[in-house]
């Protein structure tokens, strides 16, 4: 029962470098996200996917790039990492009204830009 | 565009207490609402929900009506115990397959 699977769960980095966040999710769902979650300022959408081979930005897009590889997979890229983006990234799936109304989230991923 | 206004945390109560947390929204059209819940170093967890006008969604003991008239979405719970110490997060979500937009978060502390 995976869900939404997130990929690395904690990541260091130097600043300048760049990472690829993974995201598979296995409940057929047409709608993908990812968030980022700082202290006291809840979720932000950095981007988001209505359906494969779609793509629109969130509210803070910069810094951040995303491919929906097929249905199942939505990664987020970091280019160039900066002291700005350590945060805790979420991905998420959901379907299209009705009972796939609900988004589901992954567990997290914890980064570090140092 | 669309907004959520959770009311100011962080929340200390004693258990057995009675819950309310806040929840105000705007909003175009008939979103969908929601509470999650996130508990010390783990992910979102959707708690309950409701799809349209006074819809009630339970769980857990956890409460939650949806009003259009006032635009709100309280969560209540009638006895909190310690192991609902978490994060609360309200949220909506536009109709169809629209982004889900999060309230800031309160932060829930129940004492023993």
């Amino acid at each position: 029962n995976a869900g939404v699977t997130q990929t690395p769960k904690f990541q260091v980095l130097k600043t300048g470098q760049s990472m690829t966040l993974q995201c598979a999710q296995d409940m057929n769902h047409n709608s993908m996200y990812w968030y980022r979650q700082d202290p006291g300022m809840g979720l932000r959408l950095i981007y988001y996917s209505a359906s494969e081979g779609t793509t629109d930005k969130g509210e803070v897009p910069n810094g951040y790039n995303v491919s929906r590889l097929n249905k199942r997979e939505f990664s987020l890229r970091l280019e160039s990492a900066a002291p700005s983006q350590t945060s805790v990234y979420f991905c998420a799936a959901a379907g299209w009204g009705g009972t796939g109304n609900t988004i589901y989230f992954g567990e997290g991923s914890w980064l570090t830009v140092v | 565009g669309n907004s959520v206004t959770q009311m100011e945390g962080p929340v200390t109560l004693s258990e057995e207490a009675f819950l309310t947390i806040n929840c105000t929204y705007t909003a175009t059209g008939y979103p969908s609402l929601f509470w999650y819940v996130q508990y010390p170093g783990e992910g979102l967890q959707l708690l309950l929900k409701a799809t349209k006008a006074d819809d009630k969604g339970s769980n857990k003991g956890f409460e939650a009506t949806y009003r259009k008239e006032t635009t709100s979405f309280h969560l209540e719970k009638g006895s909190v115990q310690v192991s609902d110490s978490a994060v609360y997060f309200c949220a909506l979500r536009e109709a169809s397959y629209g982004k889900l937009t999060f309230g800031q978060g309160t932060i829930l502390t129940v004492h023993p």
